[in-house]
């Protein structure tokens, strides 16, 4: 059974056109993560919710925006894609942010801009 | 400074052939983790490790803590083993994960 959930899993926006990408969750994780998989490089953290606390990375573009209406859902907003932001965004939970737990990971929404 | 290097970047393997992948970290870390990566899809965790050694079918994968050091092994590879192996760890000064540039394996017929 499907317990960290993306959608869509393939998206094509327009440059400049807002874009939402979806993350739910079945594990009743406190923690959930965006990260962003370019092109053979490996992901790189975009920012984190511990329950209701944003945590924004020091080099997330301002471009990227963050929402997490409750437990299950966290939402990628992208408020005008450019070229450079098509990639694998990838969404991961864990239950605690110590690090004796693991991280499980979602399968990945490939976005397209053109 | 956190690093985290792995090797080697590409691999490619007949089956039947023993694989190790390596992964090696500049301090000390909290945990440890091997991360599967098919192309075009998303990131399966293969394991987590604080010390010692785990074993899943023909998966096995150790961590030398004083070395500062893990390996991925798999035994008696199949051309469904190709996909890229990404090391990722947690270091102690922190809570992020940092993650290697990964190895791509591809296993010939």
């Amino acid at each position: 059974d499907a317990m960290v959930i993306q959608n869509p899993r393939y998206q094509v926006t327009q440059f400049g056109k807002p874009v939402t990408l979806s993350c739910s969750q079945t594990l009743n994780h406190n923690v959930m993560y965006w990260y962003q998989q370019k092109s053979s490089q490996a992901p790189k953290l975009l920012f984190h919710y511990y329950d209701k606390d944003f945590n924004n990375e020091a080099d997330t573009p301002d471009n990227f925006q963050s929402r997490r209406p409750n437990t299950s859902f966290c939402f990628l907003d992208i408020r005008s894609p450019g070229l450079g932001d098509a990639a694998m965004y990838l969404c991961a939970t864990r239950p605690e942010p110590l690090s004796s737990y693991e991280q499980y990971f979602g399968p990945g929404t490939r976005l397209t801009v053109t | 400074k956190n690093e985290v290097e792995q090797s080697p970047q590409n691999l490619t393997a007949q089956e039947g052939e023993f694989i190790t992948i390596n992964c090696s970290y500049s301090v000390g870390i909290s945990a440890l983790h091997w991360l599967q990566q098919h192309p075009g899809g998303g990131i399966v965790s293969l394991f987590m490790l604080s010390s010692g050694k785990k074993k899943h079918g023909r998966l096995i994968a150790t961590i030398n803590i004083q070395e500062k050091h893990s390996s991925l092994h798999i035994t008696a590879s199949h051309p469904r083993d190709s996909a890229v192996y990404i090391c990722a760890v947690r270091f102690l000064n922190g809570n992020q994960f940092y993650f290697g540039t990964g190895t791509s394996l591809t296993v010939i017929p």
